[in-house]
């Protein structure tokens, strides 16, 4: 597709349950983040993946939370232990080449509740 | 510790009024801001930007304006459509640092609503 796409758009867990959440980034673009929105809030800083580069994890709030990206593309983004507190839309977003002038394309994001 | 503000949850204009949306930061070492407009259920999209060497700059009915004593930075839409309702996130980085200027500090939002 053209765009950012994220999967799955929901994802309703039980407190304790691992989940992963998909983000296959606009072809060609090298540089992909994972942002957070949680009620009421901004959008927080994940993750940051920029071609072969070791990604920047400092957004990253507990070490219940990892991501990898395969192959320069497909990402995932594993919460461990999901607590009530996870429970946010998560934004994944590409970027030609990443820099702080660049314009993100965000996907749609996936709508995490842990009960 | 918000370093980007938008102290304003709502905003309802009507059509073909100047919408007005306010953001200000407290980190002077941003240099780089930009505005991102969302719908319901979708992702933000780029709306528009500036740097910290300009105090304005304007794209079709989007203007935005800069001033940096005043740390404070404005989103112009003249004239609101209906259309344009949505909410807006101010957001800021430092371009210039080098190191992760990719990493965007984003407002808390602020809903527009342009009445018919």
């Amino acid at each position: 597709g053209a765009g950012v796409s994220q999967s799955p758009s929901n994802k309703v867990t039980e407190k304790g349950k691992d989940v992963e959440l998909r983000c296959d980034p606009i072809s060609g673009h090298t540089a992909l983040y994972w942002y957070r929105q949680s009620l009421g809030q901004g959008l927080e800083f994940l993750i940051y993946f920029q071609g072969n580069s070791a990604p920047d994890k400092s957004g990253l709030p507990s070490d219940r939370f990892s991501a990898e990206r395969t192959g320069g593309s497909v990402s995932t983004l594993t919460i461990q232990r999901t607590q009530q507190e996870d429970s946010a839309v998560y934004l994944c977003a590409s970027s030609q080449t990443g820099g702080g002038n660049e314009k993100l394309f965000f996907g749609s994001g996936t709508q995490l509740s842990v009960l | 510790d918000q370093q980007v503000k938008q102290n304003s949850p709502s905003l309802s204009v009507q059509e073909g009024r100047i919408s007005i949306l306010n953001c200000d930061y407290t980190n002077s070492m941003f240099d780089y801001f930009l505005w991102y407009k969302k719908y319901p259920a979708e992702g933000p999209t780029f709306l528009i930007s500036i740097s910290s060497i300009k105090d304005k700059n304007e794209d079709g009915r989007f203007t935005v304006f800069l001033n940096k004593s005043a740390k404070h930075l404005s989103l112009h839409i003249v004239p609101s459509q209906p259309g344009d309702s949505a909410v807006y996130f101010c957001a800021a980085s430092r371009f210039s640092a080098g190191g992760s200027n990719y990493k965007l500090t984003f407002g808390k939002g602020t809903l527009l609503t342009v009445n018919p």
